[in-house]
């Protein structure tokens, strides 16, 4: 079975500062993979999501993420951040094959410092 | 399009009484998930309808809960009878056929058992 691994519970970045959210993933194939967010009582919306073909995706926000096959990891990064992106951040697999919910990791805390 | 509706957002009850949540998918989409979202666990699938039919409910805890969809555009959660553990924020999704990776969320109903 598919697992994700956020391996930072809690981030700390001070406004202006680049970003860089940790993600690995455990599956045999390639994988459908997502990045979500999710501001405080609200759902997730959906950041930027990699299917196949250019390693390096672009979502909203100005975020975006890289999928390394090699290293099983799909991180997400934002040049500078903004007091607005504080949130929890989730990335997700899809497996594919059969119809089946995404697994999500646990999520990254992002606090933002003035 | 309003995208995923759920109600209520917010749900205080006592141990014991029967709770009801309930979902519209955005309008077309043929797949609704039912997630929870605990502090231990984090976002876990419970259960998919595939064109209203249940297809996986392996994430169901137990026989207290129950999921419905009698039509395309409705699905209720009920947790009969209600404990404290059941705490949590229930999300509900829905996506298209063809593109089941890409899960719209609806903005969550938080559920607190006294």
């Amino acid at each position: 079975a598919q697992s994700v691994t956020q391996p930072d519970i809690h981030i700390t970045v001070s406004e202006g500062a680049s970003l860089e959210l940790r993600c690995n993933y455990s599956y045999g194939a390639t994988p459908y993979l997502f990045w979500y967010v999710q501001s405080p009582g609200q759902g997730l919306q959906l950041l930027l999501k990699y299917f196949s073909g250019d390693t390096l995706v672009q979502g909203i926000k100005g975020f975006e993420a890289e999928f390394k096959r090699s290293q099983s990891s799909f991180n997400l990064r934002k040049p500078s951040v903004h007091w607005s992106d504080a949130a929890e951040y989730f990335c997700a697999v899809y497996s594919g094959g059969g119809a089946d919910g995404l697994t999500f990791g646990k999520g990254t805390h992002l606090i933002i410092q003035p | 399009d309003a995208g995923v509706i759920q109600s209520p957002r917010h749900e205080v009850t006592e141990m014991g009484q029967e709770v009801t949540l309930r979902c519209k998918p955005i309008s077309g989409h043929d797949y609704l998930f039912w997630y929870r979202q605990t502090m231990m666990r984090g976002l876990e699938l419970l259960i998919y309808f595939n064109n209203n039919v249940p297809i996986d409910d392996s994430g169901m805890p137990e026989d207290r809960f129950s999921a419905k969809m009698p039509n395309a555009s409705f699905s209720t959660l009920k947790i009969q009878p209600s404990e404290p553990r059941d705490s949590a924020v229930y999300f509900c999704a829905s996506s298209l056929s063809g593109r089941v990776e890409t899960q719209y969320f609806g903005p969550g109903t938080r559920l607190l058992v006294l």
